[in-house]
């Protein structure tokens, strides 16, 4: 069974600019959630999706976004880019239902560099 | 005080340590606990997972909860520099639309 797929691995952008990162689940997974990952502030959860609807959201502010195909397939926008939204960006998914095992199991990332 | 405690580290052992790592949580909802390690620059890979208090073993790896205490540990036996990574603690709770909530982490070092 194919694990977590993020897709690009590294991206390098401007401030300013805007950028997308993709993730595909692990098959059979409706659950999909976005993490962000910094040396200072560990893995801060950023939202999470479940049959295309956003169930849950972190504290980040509105540039980022994201959305869920009805594959489960999800992307995530950040706009207007900052020096301070380099960091890694992990996505994870989980099978998303009360009465299964609720765990989540993670893509490699993606590093985003602001320049 | 954060939702979930973890031992700061950095840890560095010999070797064929035990190692003993450790969250505190203050969230008596939460019912599922994990730990992941996390290799650097990639992502976290799940490593166990418990349901309730209790303890489970997989090999090297033991994972105990205790939900009277809210403090879960992992415990790493005859350790390996394999083993040197960040190890983070996660848990949720029965709901299937809780967040996940994760530890800071903490960096294991096995020196040769």
């Amino acid at each position: 069974k194919a694990g977590v797929t993020q897709t690009p691995r590294y991206l390098i952008k401007t401030r300013g600019q805007q950028v997308t990162l993709s993730c595909s689940p692990i098959s059979g997974h409706r659950s999909v959630s976005w993490y962000q990952q910094t040396p200072g502030q560990g893995l801060q959860f950023l939202f999470e999706y479940f049959s295309e609807t956003q169930r849950n959201k972190g504290n980040f502010p509105g540039r980022f976004s994201g959305r869920q195909f009805s594959n489960s397939r999800s992307e995530m926008n950040v706009s207007t880019l900052e020096l301070g939204d380099s960091a890694l960006y992990l996505c994870a998914s989980s099978l998303g239902e009360w009465d299964n095992k609720n765990i989540q199991y993670f893509g490699a990332g993606t590093r985003l560099s602001v320049l | 005080q954060k939702e979930v405690e973890q031992d700061p580290g950095p840890l560095s052992v010999p070797e064929g340590a035990i190692v003993s790592l450790n969250c505190t949580y203050s969230n008596s909802a939460f019912q599922y606990f994990m730990w992941y390690r996390q290799y650097s620059r990639k992502g976290p890979e799940l490593l166990m997972y418990t349901y309730s208090s209790g303890n489970k073993e997989d090999g090297r790896f033991t994972a105990q909860v205790d939900k009277s205490s809210k403090y879960i540990s992992l415990f790493i036996r005859d350790s390996q520099p394999s083993d040197s990574a960040t190890y983070l603690c996660a848990m949720s709770g029965d709901n299937y639309g809780q967040n996940f909530v994760f530890g800071p982490g903490t960096r294991l070092s096995v020196l040769p």
